[in-house]
């Protein structure tokens, strides 16, 4: 079993629509979780992270956690062309563990 | 610049040849972690560092890695012997552990090994 598992899609939303990325790991102990996007060609960079269970809200980004299941949901809305990357979630333990990705989802928004 | 710094952009080996990569991290950040990663992947972790360090390297990485960071600075990335299977794009990451939580990973723009 993964530590962190993602689908790997792609994943095709229309322009404006929601696109959700879904996200589960296998630590428990884990308690920092992560969203990351990686354009093609680039480098990742962090746009969201939650270390409490329910909803946090960034812009048209909003994280989900919940702890009990071990998954973590990152939801786009309005979503834009700009927005086509590959979304990477990781994790990691408070206290000085090292950071685990996901394999990434990549998303396609279709104007 | 305040970003993270990697160093060559690309490599182009032969197999058998050893290669070293240099990554400079932000100035303040404690921390400092190398990754792999082949297309259509996650980033796959390699070994990171608190100041000089060597916190952890992988399990899945052979003898013919191997890493340093002289002085807490910047980091060296060493592969011995080079196989066709190690090429990959070799990211670096730098952060700092705020109050021991919050882990923020900023990324260089990774050195792109291909061996042929």
């Amino acid at each position: 079993q993964k530590e962190v598992e993602q689908n790997s899609g792609p994943l095709s939303v229309p322009e404006g629509a929601i696109a959700s990325l879904n996200c589960t790991y296998s630590d428990r102990g884990s308690q920092s979780f992560f969203w990351y996007r990686q354009y093609s060609g680039k480098s990742p960079e962090l746009i969201m992270f939650i270390y409490s269970n329910g909803d946090k809200e960034d812009g048209r980004f909003t994280a989900q956690l919940n702890k009990a299941s071990q998954y973590v949901s990152l939801l786009i809305r309005d979503s834009q062309p700009s927005d086509s990357a590959t979304y990477l979630c990781a994790v990691n333990r408070v206290g000085g563990f090292k950071t685990i990705f996901g394999a990434g989802t990549r998303l396609f928004v279709k104007a | 610049d305040t970003g993270v710094s990697q160093n060559p952009r690309h490599k182009i080996t032969k197999r058998g040849q050893n290669v070293t990569f240099r990554c400079d991290p932000i100035s303040e950040h404690n921390r400092l972690y190398w990754y792999r990663q082949t297309l259509g992947q996650g980033p796959e972790f390699l070994t990171y560092f608190q100041n000089e360090a060597q916190l952890e390297k992988s399990r899945l990485l052979s003898d013919r890695f191997s890493a340093e960071r002289p002085k807490g600075s910047f980091s060296t990335l060493e592969i011995q012997r080079t196989e066709q299977g190690d090429s990959a794009m070799y990211l670096c990451a730098s952060s700092s552990l705020d109050h021991g939580t919050n882990e923020k990973l900023f990324f260089g723009s990774g050195t792109q090994l291909s061996v042929l």
